[in-house]
């Protein structure tokens, strides 16, 4: 089993909501990664978890919360969005520090905020 | 921070025809890897490379680490490789994380 799955598929929220973005992966990996891609842009990193500890955050705003309550599951809440945040959301995983260290990712949320 | 550059931006092509795809980085990786990602969302990682080539069907990798660039080809290119090819780049051997070229738009034609 090779899949990184993402839920929801699509979520459309008000800039005074608060959701949640869900990925979870069965492949023993223990790094996690957050994604963020605009349209016709490529992604762009957003956090990492590497044993379930926050190891790398890009300078993403406070809006964003990263969650990782276990080696297979990885969240992402957010409140108070903004319009510009619309998007679409990727989560990948990998097993780090192996010669075999593919990201393998999820087909994504895609956001949108109003 | 690696600065990751493809080329061509867009390739239209006819069916048969064999695609060349290039990528170079400015600073020295771990590993590259090619993606491909169709309309509405989900990236398949295609290779990883740190070296040399790999080859898995109709799609060949290089790379050549010194002088930071990679091509990805694709033989007997048919309609359904159309897609959005993406190169990216690992800087250390853990959990870090990717950085995108902005992609290469292939369209292959009856």
């Amino acid at each position: 089993d090779t899949e990184v799955t993402q839920t929801p598929k699509h979520l459309v929220m008000g800039m005074t909501n608060k959701k949640s973005l869900k990925c979870e992966q069965h492949m023993g990996h223990r790094a996690m990664y957050w994604y963020k891609q605009k349209a016709k842009k490529p992604p762009e990193l957003m956090f990492v978890y590497s044993y379930e500890k926050l190891s790398i955050n890009e300078s993403v705003p406070s809006r964003f919360s990263p969650e990782c309550p276990n080696s297979s599951l990885l969240n992402l809440h957010l409140h108070a969005l903004q319009p510009e945040d619309s998007a679409l959301y990727l989560c990948a995983s990998s097993q780090p520090g192996g010669p075999k260290n593919i990201q393998y990712f999820g087909a994504g949320t895609r956001l949108s905020v109003l | 921070k690696n600065e990751v550059e493809q080329s061509p931006q867009n390739l239209t092509a006819q069916e048969g025809e064999f695609i060349t795809i290039n990528c170079s980085y400015s600073v020295g990786i771990s590993a590259l890897h090619w993606l491909q990602q169709h309309p509405g969302g989900g990236i398949v990682s295609l290779f990883m490379l740190s070296s040399g080539k790999k080859k898995h069907g109709r799609l060949i990798a290089t790379i050549n680490i010194q002088e930071k660039h990679s091509s990805l080809h694709i033989t007997a290119s048919h309609p359904r490789d159309s897609a959005v090819y993406i190169c990216a780049v690992r800087g250390g051997g853990g959990a870090d994380g990717l950085t995108f070229g902005k992609g290469t738009h292939l369209i292959i034609q009856p």
